[in-house]
């Protein structure tokens, strides 16, 4: 089964409209990390969030913010007043500490954003 | 500080040749990672390090593609001999440790090594 799964291959959003990337995992460890990164054209990987396992509140950084539903097992992720610099791949990614702390990626989904 | 390095940014080599990818992770990492990233698809973890020794390399093609991580700190990776399906982007990621519900564990990549096998 897959770790990770991203349903969108690509999405497209109106530049400062709001966009949700969606993402569900499959795990049976209680403790685990859900990421999103960022991959722009020029191939590097950016950080950009971060959610716990045990974290009662979804994670926000600045336009970010992770709309985590445990039971659902959905770490999706919210980009608020989308800019033209935000067209890229965007990865969800998974960290088990029993599977000896694999991250498991997603496929990713393509967000372009149009002016 | 300084961000994860990799060399070279791009090479290409007809298939059955050979090919060596550095990475030199960020100064006091632990965990070395090297992924194999082909177009239009997510990373795919090739192989980890903690320290000098290995995580695990269960997804490594062992028959052609080798890794070490000399001292614990800087790693190169082979492939030998080359073949067409192993043009990809190679991407090296470190991080400080090993904690798998810890954000301060975050991967921090480089900006990847692209091969083109003709």
């Amino acid at each position: 089964a897959q770790k990770i799964t991203q349903t969108q291959p690509g999405m497209f959003v109106q530049e400062k409209e709001a966009v949700t990337l969606d993402c569900t995992y499959d795990t049976s460890d209680p403790s685990y990390g859900l990421f999103w990164y960022k991959q722009p054209s020029s191939g590097e990987m950016i950080f950009l969030i971060y959610q716990g396992s045990y974290d009662q509140q979804n994670a926000t950084e600045g336009r970010y913010s992770l709309n985590f539903q445990k039971a659902r097992k959905s770490a999706n992720l919210v980009i608020s007043a989308s800019q033209l610099g935000d067209s890229a791949m965007y990865f969800c990614a998974m960290r088990e500490p029993y599977t000896g702390n694999q991250f498991y990626f997603g496929t990713g989904t393509s967000l372009t954003v149009i002016p | 500080e300084a961000g994860v390095a990799q060399s070279p940014r791009y090479k290409i080599i007809e298939k059955r040749q050979s090919v060596a990818f550095w990475c030199n992770p960020i100064s006091g990492h632990a965990t070395l990672y090297w992924y194999q990233q082909i177009l239009g698809q997510g990373p795919k973890l090739l192989i980890q390090f903690q320290n000098n020794g290995v995580v695990d390399d269960s997804q490594l093609p062992k028959d052609r593609f080798s890794a070490e991580r000399l001292k614990g700190v800087d790693s190169t990776l082979k492939i030998q001999p080359a073949k067409l399906e192993d043009s990809a982007v190679y991407l090296c990621a470190s991080s400080f440790g090993t904690g798998g519900s810890s954000g301060a564990n975050v991967l921090t990549f480089g900006a990847g090594s692209r091969l083109t096998v003709l």
